[in-house]
C-alpha cells in the first residue's frame, strides 16, 4: 500500500531561521511527488512536482529535493508569511491513480 | 490560472437531510476528486472521476455518492446527513497525470 509520512507534525521557527521539512514515502513505482501549501480555511495550493531522484525545484525561499525514499522541503530565511501547512503527496506509476497525501507539517514563523 | 469553484464556503444542515455539494472547474480537466479534511486525519479521498458519467470509490465512500453529468461539474451527495459528516470538503481537478488543483473548500456542519 502506498504511504506518505511527514515530519515533524508542527514546526516553529524564528524569522530567518532556516530548516527542512521531511516527507518519507513508499510507493509501487513513483510517477511523481508533489508539494502543496495550505493556508487556514483555504484549499491546498500546488507548489512543486518532482519526478526522479536527484531532482530539485526552487521557488522563492523554498527548495524541494527528492531521493528514492524521501523528499525534503528546505525553507531558507523564512518570513512570517511562509506560515502554513505544507502537504506532500505521491502518485504511483500504475495508470491514472489519485494522489496519496501525508498529514502535513504545520509551520509557524515568528517575527 | 486554474479555477476550481465550490458552490458554498459554509453550509449548515440537519441530520437526515440530503445534501448536495457542487464543484465546477473551468480548465477542461478530465479528472475530478472529492476529499474531506479533518484535524489529525489529513485529506481523505471520498470519490473520484476520470470522465463524464464515470466514478470510482476512494478510501471512505460510505454515506456518500457522486454525480458527473458534465465534464466541468462534479457533485458530492450526502444521502442522509449525519453528525459524523461534519467536516471540510475539498474538490480538486487535474488533467491526466498532472498535479491536482483544489477549490477553497466547503465547511459543512451537520446539526
Amino acid at each position: 500500500e502506498d504511504q506518505v509520512t511527514q515530519s515533524p507534525e508542527a514546526l516553529r521557527l524564528q524569522e530567518g531561521e532556516s530548516s527542512s521539512l521531511n516527507c518519507s514515502y513508499t510507493v509501487s513505482g513513483l510517477r511523481g511527488l508533489f508539494w502543496y501549501r495550505q493556508d487556514p480555511g483555504k484549499g491546498p495550493e500546488f507548489l512543486f512536482t518532482l519526478y526522479s531522484a536527484g531532482e530539485e525545484k526552487e521557488k522563492e525561499r523554498l527548495k524541494a529535493t527528492l531521493t528514492k525514499k524521501e523528499s525534503f522541503l528546505h525553507i531558507t530565511a523564512p518570513k512570517p508569511e511562509d506560515s502554513a501547512t505544507y502537504l506532500c503527496a505521491v502518485q504511483a506509476r500504475s495508470g491514472n491513480t489519485p494522489l496519496v497525501f501525508g498529514k502535513g507539517t504545520r509551520l509557524s514563523v515568528i517575527a | 490560472d486554474v479555477k476550481v469553484t465550490q458552490s458554498s464556503r459554509y453550509l449548515v444542515k440537519r441530520t437526515g437531510e440530503k445534501v448536495f455539494l457542487e464543484c465546477v472547474q473551468d480548465m477542461d480537466h478530465e479528472n475530478m476528486f472529492w476529499y474531506r479534511q479533518d484535524p489529525g486525519l489529513g485529506l481523505r479521498l471520498i470519490y473520484f472521476s476520470y470522465d463524464v458519467k464515470m466514478k470510482e470509490k476512494g478510501d471512505i465512500p460510505e454515506g456518500y455518492s457522486v454525480s458527473r453529468e458534465k465534464k466541468e461539474r462534479f457533485s458530492l451527495i450526502l444521502e442522509s446527513a449525519s453528525t459524523n459528516q461534519t467536516s471540510m470538503y475539498l474538490c480538486a481537478s487535474s488533467k491526466l497525470l498532472q498535479p491536482q488543483h483544489f477549490g477553497d473548500g466547503t465547511r459543512l456542519s451537520i446539526l
